[in-house]
């Protein structure tokens, strides 16, 4: 069964740098979403992507988030310069028209 | 602003017992609820609902909508240890907002 896929898995990082997270969504979805979940904490939306371009974001994907589908395979979240409060688990998920959306395994991502 | 609100946050049974999660949301044009089963890390797809009164059954898992007070159940029969899981709730909806907002889960532990 296909799966939306995520690397790497854990990312340590310093506090400043900047880091890309990685995702392969299912092979025929046409949206794709970030979500994270901070320890402890519930679910939160990010961005949803579809046709190239971003068609949604929450306050929290401010000017240090950004996206990209550098190809017809990959999505990635970027984050220009992290902070303490970074940290937290990225979920990957995507869907087809219509139907549910479908999550990947996470990055954990810790900033020191 | 887009709520949902799951309960009880935690439920410890017996295996064999039979359990009723509940989540109860206030979201503008609502579209669909959503429920999600979070073992280590992955939010795992459940049910999908948009129409009231339908249950919609997998297995032992089973789950229904009320639009009109605006809540679902979900209700496992005959619980195994397996089924020791955080049980997300989400929303889709929110003036065509196209992710999902999450309850903070209910965390269910089954015991032998």
């Amino acid at each position: 069964e296909p799966e939306v896929t995520q690397t790497p898995s854990h990312q340590v990082t310093q506090m400043g740098q900047e880091v890309i997270l990685r995702c392969v969504p299912i092979s025929n979805h046409l949206y794709f979403y970030w979500y994270r979940q901070i320890l402890g904490q519930k679910v939160e939306f990010l961005v949803s992507f579809y046709n190239n371009e971003i068609s949604e974001k929450s306050e929290i994907f401010d000017d240090q988030f950004s996206v990209e589908r550098p190809d017809g395979s990959n999505f990635t979240l970027k984050i220009r310069s992290t902070k303490l409060e970074d940290s937290a688990m990225y979920f990957c998920a995507s869907r087809r028209q219509g139907e549910t959306q479908y999550f990947g395994p996470g990055t954990r991502l810790l900033v020191l | 602003e887009d709520k949902v609100v799951q309960s009880p946050l935690s439920l410890v049974v017996h295996e064999g017992d039979t359990v009723t999660l509940n989540c109860s949301y206030e979201v503008t044009n609502f579209r669909s609820l959503l429920w999600y089963k979070q073992e280590k890390k992955a939010p795992t797809f459940l049910f999908m609902l948009t129409s009231s009164g339908i249950e919609k059954k997998s297995g032992r898992l089973s789950s229904i909508l009320d639009k009109k007070e605006l809540f679902s159940i979900l209700n496992i029969t005959a619980t195994q240890t397996g089924d020791s899981a955080v049980y997300l709730c989400a929303v889709a909806g929110g003036g065509g907002a196209d992710g999902l907002t999450f309850g903070k889960g209910t965390h269910l532990i089954i015991q032998p």
